[in-house]
């Protein structure tokens, strides 16, 4: 699977959009962005995933670059619940194989 | 959906003792889950894949007979930590693929005195 970097640690304001950048530029042609977050103590949390469209659900949106080398998670209005480590993968959507974190970025969202 | 209950959620066992952890599917059916292993302020470690009916592949350097792992049937996959020690103090996570990517338990905090 594609090795993916994030910035360790982000802050944000609460009410406020947050941004979370992740580079992936060894992205192959059949390998998907995933985002997943973790609270503390909890275990990870699915938030979305996305090919080469950008995506949009009830928790956040995913834009990926038009040569998918780097996307961003978008938070449209963090709340203090969304302090967490978010990691984003990438990896192949079929079959299942493992899943491999990396560091991700700690996001604190501030009062 | 796609549920994953993890058993239990905090453990204090005695040096030496051993402690199984259990992870279910509770609404779908999971062939393969993924056990993961998370020391403080660090980020999850894949210590094996649990294959239903079949043995376990460890990852380098996971010691397949501490770490027991047993996939009995397709909503079950257990972890035995054999003969704990404090250095095995940490938090287990559990994980299986279900349709949109990866669902995960919520964890157990061993804690070996």
């Amino acid at each position: 699977d594609a090795k993916t970097t994030q910035p360790p640690s982000m802050d944000c304001a609460e009410g406020r959009a947050a941004n979370l950048p992740c580079n992936h530029s060894t992205i192959s042609g059949n390998e998907y962005v995933y985002w997943y977050r973790q609270i503390h103590s909890q275990g990870p949390q699915y938030i979305i995933h996305g090919l080469k469209n950008n995506e949009t659900n009830e928790m956040a949106s995913l834009i990926i670059t038009e040569d998918r080398k780097s996307s961003t998670l978008i938070l449209p209005h963090a709340t203090l619940r969304d302090t967490a480590v978010y990691y984003c993968i990438v990896r192949v959507a079929e079959g299942a194989q493992k899943l491999v974190f990396g560091q991700g970025t700690r996001l604190t969202i501030n009062p | 959906g796609a549920v994953v209950s993890q058993h239990p959620s905090r453990v204090i066992c005695k040096s030496g003792t051993s402690v199984k952890i259990e992870c279910r599917s509770l609404d779908f059916q999971a062939t393969t889950m993924f056990w993961y292993r998370q020391f403080p302020k660090q980020s999850l470690m894949l210590m094996a894949t649990s294959n239903e009916g079949s043995k376990a592949t460890y990852e380098q350097g996971v010691e397949k007979d501490k770490f027991l792992i047993n996939h009995a049937s397709l909503t079950l996959s257990t972890l035995t930590v054999t003969s704990a020690h404090p250095e095995d103090s940490s938090f287990y996570i559990c994980s299986a693929r279900a349709i949109y990517g990866y669902t995960f338990g919520s964890g157990t905090r061993l804690t070996v005195v």
